[in-house]
């Protein structure tokens, strides 16, 4: 199965900010990576497809890259509402894996 | 609008077999690329993906559990049933279906159904 980690596994961040968080594959995924936010209490949404590619109704704050093993998902400017858990996930193998989470808290 | 709702018992004991149904509405699986899948979140733990359906009938199931998982689809009703069997208290999770795109991403989810296993 094709192993997915995230980093930081959390942060704190404050309005505004610029945060970052990358997601890396045990081996190459091609683009075949995707990007959930989750809010407590509430089913994950997606928010990024195919590793650069916003999903409709998404701000444009959110922005995806990379390709083969490593990717990032960037939130050019923090809002209150981007407050939440976000997960990678590929689909490169037919054995879909998730990261195991970036939870991003307030400062 | 595509919608997905879980449904099914919200406790079940040790041993027992769990079913769990998707009802859908807004696409169809007869339609080609079309797949519908089940992903679980144990309480305070990350997604984790179970099995996935497809429109000509191909399914994938999640290796470490391949051998308790089912799952079928009836297309006249738009719904998805997984089943699994001889449940165990860390099969408690919240349970949620989801459309697969065929580049492989799931959107939309459904709200997700906690089933807990207990005595």
């Amino acid at each position: 199965d094709i192993q997915m980690t995230q980093s930081p596994s959390s942060l704190s961040a404050s309005v505004g900010d610029r945060v970052t968080i990358t997601c890396r594959a045990s081996q190459s995924v091609s683009s075949y990576l995707h990007w959930y936010q989750q809010k407590p209490g509430e089913a994950p949404k997606l928010l990024i497809f195919a590793a650069s590619r916003l999903q409709s109704g998404v701000p444009s704050r959110f922005s995806g890259s990379g390709s083969g093993t490593d990717f990032s998902l960037t939130i050019s400017s923090l809002q209150p509402e981007d407050f939440a858990t976000y997960y990678c996930q590929q689909s490169y193998s037919n054995i879909f894996t998730f990261g195991p989470g970036t939870k991003v808290d307030i400062k | 609008q595509i919608t997905l709702r879980e449904s099914g018992p919200t406790l079940v004991k040790p041993t027992q077999t769990l079913t769990l149904t998707c009802t859908f509405s807004g696409f169809s699986l007869s339609t080609s690329g079309v797949g519908v899948g089940w992903i679980r979140q144990p309480p305070q733990k990350a997604l984790e993906w179970l099995a996935v359906i497809y429109w000509d009938d191909d399914k994938r199931y999640r290796p470490s559990l391949k051998s308790r998982l089912t799952i079928t689809k009836d297309t006249s009703k738009n719904q998805v049933v997984l089943t699994m069997t001889n449940m165990d208290p860390v099969d408690t999770a919240t349970y949620y279906c989801a459309r697969k795109w065929e580049l492989g991403w799931f959107d939309p989810w459904g709200q997700g159904t906690l089933v807990t296993v207990s005595s």
